[in-house]
């Protein structure tokens, strides 16, 4: 019993483009982080929005949260091939740690 | 260099065989965590470990068991009743107090039964 789910499963775009992937979740969370993880590799922590917040950057990562809705926006601006990986949504709930199902970003040169 | 780490990298398992996977992680971190990722799919919670000498089982415990005898270490066992082992295995740490603390993974295990 996941907590949350990304969406688009997959996404493609070319390079310059910006990459926006959703995540959305069942129960209250006190925050809500994102993970990048390179194919075959662990998973990579890269951004936090704690509950109270709408929205953070951090780069070129813009993160937004809507509570009332319980989902979670990722935005990458201008993409890079570089930034070709699944990205994940996690949500902390007590001791336990769930993630998402992910978003596979591949950005062509 | 602080980090968690998991060995081997790759292991094969026979039908029947129960196998270890190693994680050890140095940041002094109280949680643990071991997650499975089949291809294409998302983390599903196996077991966590909180601090030494407890654990609780996640969301697919069956055919699986660890133990945490010391805080650096937390090996899990894929035993012959896990029907389908062969996945990507992947263990985590973090702070254990506040729900504020990221996570640091290693870079996996790919079990296959051969």
């Amino acid at each position: 019993s996941q907590q949350g789910e990304e969406d688009p499963q997959a996404l493609s775009i070319q390079e310059g483009e910006n990459a926006t992937m959703n995540c959305s979740y069942k129960t209250s969370i006190n925050n809500l982080q994102w993970y990048r993880q390179n194919s075959g590799r662990g998973l990579v922590h890269l951004i936090l929005i704690r509950s109270n917040e709408r929205e953070k950057h951090s780069g070129r990562l813009r993160v937004t949260l809507d509570t009332s809705k319980k989902s979670s926006s990722l935005l990458i601006t201008a993409s890079r091939a570089a930034d070709t990986a699944s990205y994940f949504c996690a949500t902390p709930n007590f001791n336990k740690f769930y993630f998402g199902s992910g978003t596979k970003l591949n950005v062509k040169p | 260099d602080g980090g968690i780490t998991q060995s081997p990298k790759y292991l094969f398992r026979k039908e029947g065989q129960n196998v270890t996977l190693s994680c050890e992680q140095n940041l002094n971190h109280d949680a643990m965590y071991w997650y499975r990722q089949d291809p294409g799919q998302g983390l599903r919670l196996i077991y966590y470990s909180q601090i030494v000498n407890d654990f609780q089982k996640g969301d697919i415990a069956e055919g699986y068991s660890v133990s945490r005898e010391k805080k650096e270490s937390f090996p899990l066992t894929v035993t012959s009743a896990q029907k389908n082992p062969t996945a990507f295995y992947l263990c985590a740490s973090r702070v254990s107090y506040g729900q504020e603390n990221e996570a640091f993974f290693g870079q996996g295990t790919r079990l296959t039964v051969v």
